[in-house]
């Protein structure tokens, strides 16, 4: 059984660093294109970032570039996102999901919120 | 970058009605990446659709999707009670992915 399990989020002030990881399970990891995508209370889905099962190709929307950076380490199955700079408009759930057949992302984990505030 | 726009922002209905959602994209795109996912309240989303008609892993076949070029539908044949949720569509292109707004299916 696929399984994504996030964690690393938590309440952080304006202008503070996280690290969000996500545990993969149950599939072959690295082979896998995988995606960061974030949801803002009430609002809908964004797409975040995505990094390519080799570790090394990846990219961003525009509205994190340069403040987040994804990886990946496919022996230990797990995904991360670095997250800095952080500003209010960060604050949401942010979810991984694995990439499948036409690059859809076909699992989700249960995702993990951050809140930024001061 | 593509846009996608969903109609309606909501659509009210009751169990055993047809459902039917639109996603329009900005351009035209390769139907091999258009896909649907279902969010219901405080849960991840759930992959439905990809390829603009395949239905993923243990989805059930009242779910269909259709459509090419630059409008897509997700229809719901029968609605059951536990198909109200909001629906997203998605796309791929360019390593950028993208998402509709949603459209809520209420009661």
């Amino acid at each position: 059984e696929v399984q994504l399990v996030e964690s690393g989020g938590g309440f952080v002030h304006p202008g503070g660093s996280l690290t969000l990881s996500c545990a993969a399970s149950g599939f072959n990891f690295g082979i896998y294109w995988m995606q960061w995508v974030r949801q803002r209370p009430g609002k809908g889905l964004e797409w975040v970032s995505h990094i390519k099962g080799d570790a090394i190709s990846t990219s961003y929307a525009d509205s994190v570039k340069g403040r987040f950076t994804i990886s990946r380490d496919n022996a230990k199955n797990t995904l991360f996102l670095q997250i800095s700079s952080l500003r209010a408009e960060d604050t949401a759930v942010y979810y991984c999901a694995r990439g499948g057949t036409w690059a859809t992302l076909d699992y989700w984990g249960q995702g993990t919120l951050v809140t930024v505030s001061s | 970058e593509i846009v996608l726009t969903q109609s309606p922002g909501t659509l009210s209905l009751s169990p055993g009605e047809r459902a039917t959602l639109s996603c329009r994209a900005s351009q035209s795109v390769s139907s091999n990446y258009l896909a649907w996912h279902q969010q219901k309240p405080g849960q991840a989303p759930r992959l439905l659709i990809y390829g603009a008609s395949s239905r993923a892993t243990g989805i059930p076949d009242r779910f269909s999707g259709s459509g090419s070029g630059t409008d897509f539908t997700l229809t719901i044949s029968r609605l059951e009670p536990e198909d109200f949720a909001v629906y997203y569509c998605q796309h791929y292109g360019g390593s950028l992915w993208t998402f509709g707004q949603g459209t809520k299916v209420e009661i």
